[in-house]
């Protein structure tokens, strides 16, 4: 079965200092994570994917994840917190089986960047 | 083109209406998806079309639930006799590919609130 846990609903950092948002998930086959962010009255829009290529994945924005597979880990990271970073940020998981394609989304961390 | 849309953005209607969501995605995108998101939740997996044929509907929470894609392009989920349970934001997403092969892009959403 396949989960994702992010652990914390609500991370706040001020502009210019670094961003940490975690994601542990659990995933019966070898699975694909995704970050996706959420601006209000905007669709989810992808951050960055990861599918078995390199452990660490750029994204847009310059965020970046780390795929952990000891620690089913895969937290987001910025180095510069910037205003227009402030949005909900979901992780996902897909897998193959009976459930491709179908996304797997976590409950969601706010992110607030204070001036 | 332009990206996935759903109309309408906004829905209010009283328990017991039926009530009908639409779809229209990115132009010669093979998959599409619907999602439920309730308050403080992430997106949870509602069902599956590729191009008009629904491959999984295993997650649509009761038979009230209903969703078409007739000739492959728009899509409406219906919702018939609605609860207050059933207040939430429905997205929809759409891949070129089939599933599990290729972004999803997803709509803005439609926010369904049941008085």
């Amino acid at each position: 079965a396949q989960s994702v846990t992010q652990l914390d609903s609500h991370v706040s950092v001020s502009e210019g200092t670094p961003v940490l948002l975690r994601c542990n998930y659990s995933s019966s086959y070898s699975p694909s994570l995704f970050w996706y962010v959420q601006h209000p009255n905007k669709g989810l829009q992808l951050l960055l994917k990861y599918t078995s290529a390199a452990t660490l994945v750029k994204g847009i924005n310059g965020f970046e994840a780390e795929f952990k597979k000891s620690e089913t880990s895969f937290h987001l990271t910025k180095p510069s917190a910037h205003m227009s970073d402030a949005a909900e940020y979901f992780c996902v998981v897909s897998e193959g089986g009976s459930t491709l394609g179908r996304l797997y989304f976590g409950r969601g961390t706010q992110l607030t960047v204070w001036p | 083109g332009a990206g996935v849309s759903q109309s309408p953005r906004y829905k209010v209607a009283k328990r017991g209406q039926d009530v009908a969501l639409r779809c229209d995605p990115i132009s010669g995108h093979v998959s599409l998806f619907w999602y439920q998101q309730a308050l403080g939740q992430g997106p949870e997996f509602l069902t599956y079309f590729q191009n008009e044929a629904q491959l999984d509907k295993s997650g649509l929470p009761s038979d009230r639930f209903f969703a078409e894609r007739p000739e492959g392009s728009v899509s409406t989920l219906k919702i018939q006799r609605t609860q207050q349970e059933d207040s939430a934001v429905y997205l929809c997403a759409s891949s070129l590919g089939l599933a599990g092969l290729g972004e999803q892009f997803f709509g803005p959403g439609t926010r369904l609130t049941v008085l």
